[in-house]
């Protein structure tokens, strides 16, 4: 049984201050990490799929890497603002199906 | 607007019913699945299609079914066979059947048996 796992859970940051978490997966069978920003009472979006080790894309304010020999990626939100404030999922993909991780909820404080 | 429509938002059985949730896609997109959420745990797999007629079991397939008559259109059945129900559903759809795609989610589903 494949093991993703994010940390942390959850997650309370100041608005303005920077933040990042983790996505560890396995280092083998490896086709891409996804991540995903659920927002509540919405559907989850896509924000990420990486597919090359030592990738990093980046998306306004948020940015991700990836380590794909020793199994990490990190998800970091500059200035955070309270629009960021949702749960950010991540997915291993080791061939068609995506196995994600428990998620980590980020909550934003004015 | 292109996009994935799960119905309804909250649905209430009782225990020993089958219920069937909705999931229709108007992106004209290939593969479709199958998620089920609960607390602290990832959304987990149970069932997906990659093309009208045919689908496959995932992790947690037990105690569920699926048809997929129409391209668009891929409705789960929860029988009285799953023994924990109560669940948030979610569906999603991707482009192609093979190879690397983001996936597109609907709304979601939640299903409270009692």
């Amino acid at each position: 049984i494949l093991n993703v796992e994010q940390s942390p859970q959850s997650l309370h940051v100041q608005e303005g201050d920077s933040t990042n978490f983790t996505c560890s997966f396995p280092s083998s069978n490896f086709y891409a990490l996804h991540w995903y920003r659920w927002e509540t009472a919405k559907s989850p979006e896509a924000l990420f799929v990486m597919t090359l080790n030592g990738d990093e894309k980046k998306k306004g304010r948020i940015s991700a890497t990836l380590n794909t020999k020793e199994g990490y990626s990190y998800l970091y939100i500059k200035g955070s603002q309270p629009e960021d404030s949702a749960t950010y999922l991540c997915a291993f993909q080791g061939a068609q199906k995506l196995v994600f991780g428990q998620g980590t909820r980020l909550t934003i404080n004015p | 607007d292109g996009g994935i429509t799960q119905s309804p938002k909250y649905l209430f059985r009782k225990e020993g019913q089958n219920v069937t949730l909705s999931c229709e896609q108007n992106l004209n997109h290939d593969a479709m699945y199958w998620y089920r959420q609960d607390p602290g745990q990832g959304l987990r797999l149970i069932y997906y299609s990659q093309i009208v007629n045919d689908f496959q079991k995932g992790d947690i397939a037990e105690g569920y079914s699926v048809s997929r008559e129409k391209k668009e259109s891929f409705p789960l059945t929860v029988t009285s066979a799953q023994k924990n129900p109560t669940a948030f559903y979610l569906c999603a759809s991707t482009p192609g059947t093979g190879g690397i795609h983001e996936q597109y989610f609907g709304p979601g589903t939640r299903l409270t048996v009692t």
